[in-house]
C-alpha cells in the first residue's frame, strides 16, 4: 500500500492565486514527520517546509503553509500568492520516528505550472 | 562551493561502460544519500552512508556500486547498466541518518544519466 498519496498529477494555476496541493499519508506510528519538497526543472530538491506529528500548530514558512490535519491523515501544501517560479514538482515525504533506518518515503508528485 | 554539489550533470554511457557519479557536500554533515528518479515514479533509495558506514541498501542491483570515502564524499559506480537505469540520480546529505523524525535532506542537482 502506498504510504504517501499525491491525487493531483499536474495542476494549473493563475498568478497571484493560492494553491493548494494535497497530500495523504499512512503510517500507524505516533511519531512521524513530513516534508515539502520543491523541484524545479533545474533538479535540485529544495525543502520548503516540515511538520511534526506532535507539533500543535500547522507550519509556515513564508508563503508556503502546510494544512495539517491528524486525524484526516493528509499534510496538504499551501502556497500564498503564487509566483511564476513557483512552477516547478512539489513532492510530499514522510519520516516514521520508530523505524529503524528513518528512510524518507515519497509521494508520485504533482507539477504545478503557473500562468501569467 | 557550498551545500551538495554532484558531477557530472549529464551522462550518456553505453551498456558496456563504466563511469561514476560524484557528490559532494560542503555542509558539515555525516549521512549521503543516492536516490533514483524515473520519470513518473516516487524517488527510490538506493544506498545510505552514516558516517562512512553503509546502512542501507535497497535491493540495488550490483552493477551499481557505492563508495564512501569520508563523510564529504560519495561516489556511485556504474558498470554494465541497462537502458531501463536511465534515470536521473540525487544524491543529498543530513545530520545523521538515524535523528528522530525531523532529519532534513539538503540534495545536490543531480546527474541525468541516460544509457544507450
Amino acid at each position: 500500500a502506498q504510504k504517501i498519496t499525491q491525487t493531483q498529477p499536474g495542476m494549473f494555476v493563475q498568478e497571484k492565486e493560492a494553491v493548494t496541493l494535497d497530500c495523504t499519508y499512512d503510517t500507524s506510528d505516533p511519531s512521524y514527520g513530513l516534508f515539502w519538497y520543491k523541484q524545479p526543472s533545474s533538479g535540485e530538491m529544495i525543502f520548503l517546509i516540515y511538520q511534526g506529528s506532535y507539533d500543535q500548530q500547522n507550519a509556515t514558512e513564508g508563503r508556503y503553509s502546510l494544512n495539517f490535519q491528524k486525524a484526516r491523515k493528509s499534510a496538504n501544501l499551501v502556497i500564498s500568492a503564487s509566483q511564476l517560479g513557483d512552477s516547478a514538482m512539489y513532492f510530499c515525504a514522510m519520516r516514521e520516528g520508530m523505524d529503524s533506518n528513518y528512510q524518507l518515503i515519497w509521494g508520485a508528485g504533482t507539477k504545478l505550472i503557473i500562468k501569467p | 562551493e557550498t551545500g551538495v554539489t554532484q558531477t557530472p550533470r549529464h551522462l550518456v554511457m553505453g551498456m558496456t561502460n563504466k563511469k561514476s557519479l560524484k557528490c559532494e557536500q560542503h555542509l558539515g554533515h555525516n549521512a549521503m544519500y543516492w536516490y533514483k528518479q524515473s520519470a513518473k515514479k516516487p524517488l527510490e533509495l538506493m544506498f545510505v552512508y552514516n558516517f562512512k558506514e553503509q546502512t542501507e541498501n535497497n535491493s540495488v542491483p550490483s552493477r551499481f556500486s557505492p563508495e564512501c570515502p569520508n563523510s564529504s564524499h560519495l561516489f556511485l559506480h556504474l558498470h554494465t547498466l541497462q537502458p531501463e537505469d536511465s534515470a536521473l540520480y540525487l544524491c543529498a546529505s543530513s545530520q545523521d541518518s538515524l535523528r528522530g523524525p525531523y532529519n532534513e535532506q539538503f540534495f545536490g542537482p543531480g546527474t541525468r544519466l541516460t544509457v544507450l
